[in-house]
């Protein structure tokens, strides 16, 4: 099955520095998204992004599904970005959808 | 409001026993999935379903199952063949296709005493 590996596993920043996460992931895939859970549990949806690169408001995200990779950017990070983020990939029809292990991002004060 | 409820929140069990969580969908979607996570870890599959009346297993669907009799709804049953079954369980769904765009639950925590 497709391997996703995650980077920072974990990481620590002060309120207004900014942070890049990286997901690497083993076969080519058609579908890849990004997710905040926060303390409670809850999964958010960050963004759909097979390829490509879009942005909402502080973050943004770039795949390049050539070289198997995606990037999430976290600018101006405030307390409220706390949280685990994971990158989910899948194939279409392929019967999988694979999550990484997450990054665990504190934001201190 | 549109969003995916899932009951309980909470849920402990005795060994033994076999639990239904509850997962109901307002959005329409066709497509449904069940997760698990344990601690420190990402989430696995468990089961999905594209459509009404049909499922498929995913990567851990041993001592589980499900069942699709109503677009809303995608109920999982925890049976007592589940080794190790205490984890956190997130349902999720999806609009036009299978691994579209997924949207979560909030959860059901499971704890077998």
């Amino acid at each position: 099955g497709i391997q996703v590996e995650q980077s920072p596993p974990d990481l620590i920043l002060q309120e207004g520095a900014n942070s890049t996460l990286r997901c690497n992931f083993s076969d080519s895939v058609n579908n890849l998204q990004w997710f905040h859970q926060n303390p409670w549990g809850q999964l958010i949806n960050l963004f759909y992004i097979p390829s490509g690169t879009k942005q909402n408001g502080r973050l943004s995200a770039t795949t390049v599904a050539t070289e198997r990779y995606s990037l999430l950017y976290i600018s101006s990070s405030q307390t409220t970005d706390s949280g685990v983020y994971f990158c989910a990939v899948s194939i279409t029809n392929a019967g999988k959808s694979t999550f990484g292990d997450g990054t665990t991002l504190t934001v201190k004060p | 409001d549109g969003g995916i409820t899932q009951s309980p929140k909470y849920l402990f069990r005795k060994e033994g026993q076999n639990v239904t969580l509850s997962c109901e969908q307002n959005l329409n979607h066709d497509a449904m999935y069940w997760y698990r996570q344990d601690p420190g870890q990402g989430l696995r599959l468990i089961y999905y379903s594209q459509i009404v009346n049909d499922f498929q297993k995913g990567d851990i669907a041993e001592g589980y199952s499900v069942s699709r009799e109503k677009k809303e709804s995608f109920p999982l049953t925890v049976t007592s063949a589940q080794k190790n079954p205490t984890a956190f369980y997130l349902c999720a769904s999806s609009s036009d296709r299978v691994w579209g765009t997924q949207y979560f639950g909030p959860g059901t925590r499971l704890t077998v005493l």
